[in-house]
């Protein structure tokens, strides 16, 4: 089975330091994994994800994941932060029930906070 | 432009009441999902649909059901037998499996449910 754990779910960063959200999963097999921030009262949307080929993966507004199978971790990173960051972010791994398709299941979230 | 609509935004219920939330997707998506978001809990998979006239029970079935007549809308019905269904109500869909492992989910913007 698998599963996602995201560390802290609240981070304050100021604007212009580096983001650093934590996530961890637990697969049996070869994980698809996921970023997706949500701003208030709206749904879901997909920052990054990893599939297959290089472990670095770029997403919009300047968000980037290193895929690490070492340590089973997928943590999101931005060099600089805006106050338009500020956002729930949620880690997610495709998993496979057997004679279903992929489904993901979702970490519990990270709210960000950016302060002036 | 393509998406994903959810209505209403906001709905109320009653106790003893069913009440309906729409999904419609215009992507030409084969599969469509229905999460619950609830404060500090990720969100967590009700139903999934991969074809018309088809779909699965996810985690948190009990006191939900759906239907899929057309590719394009997958409504989401709130029985009374769902004791504690305010929350928020998010719809997805994603390309098939058979077009690609890894294919993202996309989101509507979200129902809002209270009970009176």
């Amino acid at each position: 089975a698998q599963s996602v754990t995201q560390l802290g779910s609240h981070v304050s960063v100021s604007e212009g330091a580096l983001v650093l959200l934590r996530c961890n999963y637990s697969s049996s097999v070869p994980p698809y994994l996921f970023w997706y921030v949500q701003y208030p009262n709206q749904g879901l949307q997909l920052l990054l994800k990893y599939t297959t080929g290089a472990t670095l993966v770029k997403g919009i507004n300047g968000f980037e994941a290193e895929f690490k199978k070492s340590e089973t971790s997928f943590h999101l990173t931005k060099p600089s932060a805006h106050m338009s960051d500020a956002a729930e972010y949620f880690c997610a791994v495709s998993r496979r029930p057997s004679g279903s398709a992929r489904q993901l299941t979702f970490g519990s979230g990270t709210q960000l906070t950016v302060l002036p | 432009d393509g998406g994903i609509t959810q209505s209403p935004k906001y709905l109320f219920r009653k106790e003893g009441q069913n009440v309906t939330l729409s999904c419609e997707q215009n992507l030409n998506h084969d599969a469509m999902y229905w999460y619950r978001q609830d404060p500090g809990q990720g969100l967590r998979l009700i139903y999934y649909s991969q074809i018309v006239n088809d779909f699965q029970k996810g985690d948190i079935a009990e006191g939900y059901s759906v239907s899929r007549e057309k590719k394009e809308s997958f409504p989401l019905t709130v029985t009374s037998a769902q004791k504690n269904p305010t929350a928020f109500y998010l719809c997805a869909s994603s390309m098939s499996q058979g077009q690609g492992f890894g294919q993202p989910q996309h989101f509507g913007d979200g129902t809002r449910l209270s009970i009176l």
